[in-house]
C-alpha cells in the first residue's frame, strides 16, 4: 500500500530534549516536505527537499533541522525543543513538487513541556 | 509568511444547504490545489487548477480558478454530513520555488444535521 509513515504519532517531552521524527514514503518519491500545523494557522512549511541531498527551507524553520540522505526517507531533527514547537506536524511527498498532488502522512502530534 | 488567504475560516452549514469558500492570492499562482482533511485525520488531495478562469466537478464540489489566477472558490451543492471537515487551498506563486507549497488557514466546515 502506497503510504508515508510518521513516528512518533504522539510525543511528549520536555524542553531541551533532543527529538527526531522520522518519515519514509514507499512511492518512489522525489519530492518531501515537513509542516506544522497549529490552530488558525493551517499547514505551514518548515523544510522541503526536492531531492536526495537537496533540501531548503520552508517559511518556518527556526529550531528545527532536515536530513535526505535516502530518497524514502525525511527526518525532522529538533535539537532544543521548546514549547513553542507544540504543534502537528505532517510529513508529505509528492512525485516532484511542483504540480504534483501532495500525499500525506497521519501527522505527529507533539508536546513539549 | 502566508500569502494564501482563506475565507471564511468556519461555516456552519445545515445538511441540504449550498456554501462556498473562497482562497484569495496577493500575487499570482502557478496553479491551486485542494486538499480536505477530516476531523483527527490528515489532509487529502481533492484536485488541482491550473488554467486561467478553469471550472472542475467533482460530484457536488466545483471549483473555480479566477482569470487572473489570483484567487479560487469551492463550491458545495447540498452539503452531507460527509462533508464536515476542514478545506485547505494551497499553491505555488509564480515567482517563488516549485517546492514552496503556500497553504491558506483553511476553512472549517460543521454540518447540522
Amino acid at each position: 500500500e502506497a503510504q508515508v509513515t510518521q513516528n512518533p504519532r504522539y510525543l511528549i517531552t520536555v524542553t531541551g530534549k533532543k527529538l527526531t521524527v522520522t518519515c519514509s514514503q514507499n512511492m518512489n518519491h522525489e519530492y518531501m516536505s515537513w509542516y506544522r500545523q497549529d490552530p488558525g494557522l493551517g499547514l505551514r512549511q518548515i523544510y522541503y527537499s526536492m531531492n536526495v541531498e537537496v533540501t531548503d527551507k520552508g517559511d518556518v524553520p527556526e529550531g528545527y533541522k532536515v536530513s535526505r540522505k535516502e530518497k524514502r526517507n525525511f527526518p525532522l531533527i529538533l535539537e532544543s525543543p521548546s514549547p513553542n514547537q507544540t504543534s502537528l506536524y505532517f510529513c508529505a511527498s509528492s512525485l516532484s513538487g511542483g504540480f504534483r498532488e501532495l500525499f500525506f502522512g497521519e501527522g505527529s502530534r507533539l508536546t513539549v513541556l | 509568511g502566508q500569502q494564501v488567504m482563506q475565507i471564511p475560516q468556519y461555516q456552519h452549514v445545515q445538511e441540504g444547504e449550498d456554501f462556498t469558500t473562497y482562497c484569495n492570492s496577493s500575487t499570482t499562482l502557478s496553479n491551486i490545489q485542494w486538499y480536505k482533511q477530516r476531523p483527527g485525520g490528515h489532509p487529502v488531495f481533492l484536485i488541482q487548477l491550473v488554467k486561467s478562469g478553469e471550472v472542475k466537478k467533482q460530484k457536488r464540489l466545483t471549483f473555480q480558478f479566477g482569470e487572473a489566477k489570483k484567487n479560487s472558490s469551492l463550491h458545495i451543492t447540498a452539503t452531507q454530513t460527509t462533508d464536515v471537515g476542514t478545506y485547505f487551498c494551497a499553491g505555488y506563486e509564480t515567482t517563488d520555488s516549485w517546492g514552496k507549497l503556500q497553504f491558506g488557514a483553511g476553512t472549517q466546515v460543521v454540518v447540522t444535521p
